[in-house]
């Protein structure tokens, strides 16, 4: 059964770049898309972006100028940097996986919060 | 994007009872060459991340009881708990997965009257 495990630092102050890490086991990470999903407290989901294992990326537009994803199959990680963080980016962020034909998310992560703040 | 809208907000229902969400997107998500709608439902817990339910609009995931079903074509969908155990308080999600950015309703919330 494939897991997913987000790893990164919890506090972040603002305009810095939040760098989150997704490790992928139990599976290989090939022939699936990977994405971001964060979820500010007490709020709805929001799609960041995805990649795939050939490195193509799919970025959400509301987001795309401060997002980059990048992935290591060497080591079955995937990763999101943010850059330019505000308050308005706390919030438990997600790693989730796809399958290739189909972009419902059937795994995800346990989550991580990452809080911006001085 | 693709707005989805869920209501009601929040929903308290006797145990036993019949539960009812819908989801309404701005557009349709259904794409007719593969006569599919690209639409799923996901179940989220306190401190836990959401859990997939139904996707394709109305096929259960794996694993998920037969009471939970969901129904709907076009931009107007609704996820049905037959008759609401304990275990399922819990926030409920649908997502659109027809176009990028993949978009998600608010959430509701269902709890136990």
């Amino acid at each position: 059964q494939v897991q997913l495990q987000e790893s990164g630092p919890g506090l972040v102050e603002p305009s810095e770049t939040l760098s989150l890490t997704c490790t992928v086991s139990g599976g290989s990470i090939t022939n699936y898309y990977w994405n971001w999903i964060r979820q500010p407290a007490g709020k709805g989901l929001e799609w960041i972006g995805r990649i795939y294992t050939s490195g193509s990326t799919n970025y959400n537009p509301s987001l795309k100028s401060r997002v980059t994803m990048s992935v290591d199959t060497s080591k079955n990680q995937f990763s999101l940097k943010l850059s330019s963080v505000t308050a308005a980016d706390t919030a438990v962020y997600y790693c989730a996986g796809h399958f290739s034909s189909s972009s419902y998310f059937h795994y995800w992560g346990q989550g991580t919060l990452v809080t911006v703040s001085s | 994007d693709i707005v989805m809208t869920q209501s009601p907000d929040s929903l308290a229902v006797s145990l036993g009872e019949r539960a009812t969400i819908n989801c309404k997107s701005s557009q349709s998500v259904f794409y007719s060459s593969n006569n599919k709608n690209y639409l799923a439902w996901y179940q989220q817990k306190p401190g836990q991340p959401p859990k997939l339910l139904i996707y394709w609009a109305s096929t259960r995931e794996s694993g998920v009881p037969d009471r939970f079903s969901g129904s709907g074509s076009g931009t107007d969908f609704t996820l049905t708990i037959s008759s609401l155990q304990a275990e399922d308080v819990a926030v409920y999600h649908c997502q659109q997965y027809y176009s990028t950015p993949y978009t998600f309703g608010q959430g509701t919330k269902l709890e136990i009257k």
